[in-house]
C-alpha cells in the first residue's frame, strides 16, 4: 500500500541551485496537488493538476513550476532555490467524484536552502 | 480569500476529553476536514463534515459544525497519548474534480499524564 510516495524525504540546496521533488501515486487519482508547510502558517497551495494535461497556479505559486508528467507523477520544480523556500513540501492526490473524496498525503520532503 | 483559523496549542491530561476549535470566513463551504499529523509524518485524515450537518460522531471523535457562526470542532474523548498530534482543520467551497482545501494553521495537542 504506497499510496503518495515522494522523493527525496531531505534535502540540503545552496541559494540559486535547482532541485526536482518528485511524486507518485498508485491510487489511480485524477487530481494532484503540491504544497508548503511552514511553522505557524498550516499549508499552503503551490500548484495543482486537476487533471492529467492541467496545472493550475494555488496561493502561493512564485519562484516554483511544475510538471504532470503522467497520470502517476506529479513533480514540482525550483529552478534558482531561495532561502525562503526552505519548508517541508507535501504531495497529495484526491480521486474523481464527489467533494468528499479526501486528499491523500505523503510523507513529506524536508528542504533547506543555505 | 478564504481564511481559516485555529489556535496553536492545546495542552489536556491523558484520559480527559480534548475539543479544538476551528473557524472559517467562506459561507459557500461544502465539507470541512479534520486532518492529523504525527511528527516526521504527512497529513492523515481523520473526519470530515458535509456543511447541512451539524455533528458527526466516529467512535472517540465528535465532529460539531455551528454553520451561522462558521465555527467548526473537533472533540476527542478519552485522549491518550497516541492523540498528541498537529491538528489541521480545512474548508472546501466545491465539490468538483480540484476541490482544493484550505487549512488552518494547525492546533498541537499535548497530552501529558
Amino acid at each position: 500500500n504506497a499510496g503518495v510516495t515522494q522523493t527525496p524525504k531531505f534535502q540540503v540546496l545552496k541559494t540559486g541551485q535547482s532541485m526536482t521533488l518528485q511524486c507518485a501515486q498508485d491510487m489511480n487519482h485524477n487530481s494532484m496537488y503540491w504544497y508548503r508547510q511552514d511553522p505557524g502558517m498550516g499549508l499552503r497551495l503551490i500548484y495543482y493538476s486537476a487533471s492529467e494535461g492541467t496545472t493550475d497556479k494555488g496561493e502561493v505559486p512564485n519562484g516554483y513550476n511544475v510538471s504532470r508528467l503522467n497520470k502517476r507523477e506529479f513533480s514540482l520544480r525550483l529552478e534558482s532555490a531561495a532561502p525562503s523556500q526552505t519548508s517541508v513540501y507535501f504531495c497529495a492526490s484526491r480521486g474523481q467524484g464527489a467533494g468528499n473524496q479526501p486528499q491523500h498525503f505523503g510523507d513529506g520532503t524536508r528542504l533547506s536552502i543555505l | 480569500g478564504e481564511d481559516v483559523e485555529q489556535s496553536l496549542f492545546l495542552s489536556v491530561r491523558e484520559g480527559d476529553s480534548s475539543v479544538i476549535n476551528c473557524t472559517y470566513t467562506d459561507s459557500s463551504s461544502t465539507y470541512l476536514y479534520w486532518y492529523k499529523q504525527e511528527p516526521g509524518a504527512g497529513l492523515q485524515l481523520l473526519t470530515y463534515i458535509f456543511s447541512n450537518m451539524d455533528m458527526k460522531q466516529d467512535q472517540r471523535l465528535t465532529v460539531l459544525l455551528n454553520k451561522k457562526d462558521k465555527h467548526l470542532s473537533l472533540r476527542i474523548a478519552d485522549t491518550q497519548t497516541g492523540d498528541s498530534a498537529i491538528y489541521f482543520c480545512a474548508e472546501s467551497p466545491e465539490a468538483g474534480t480540484a476541490s482544493k482545501l484550505t487549512f488552518g494553521t494547525g492546533t498541537r495537542l499535548q497530552v501529558t499524564l
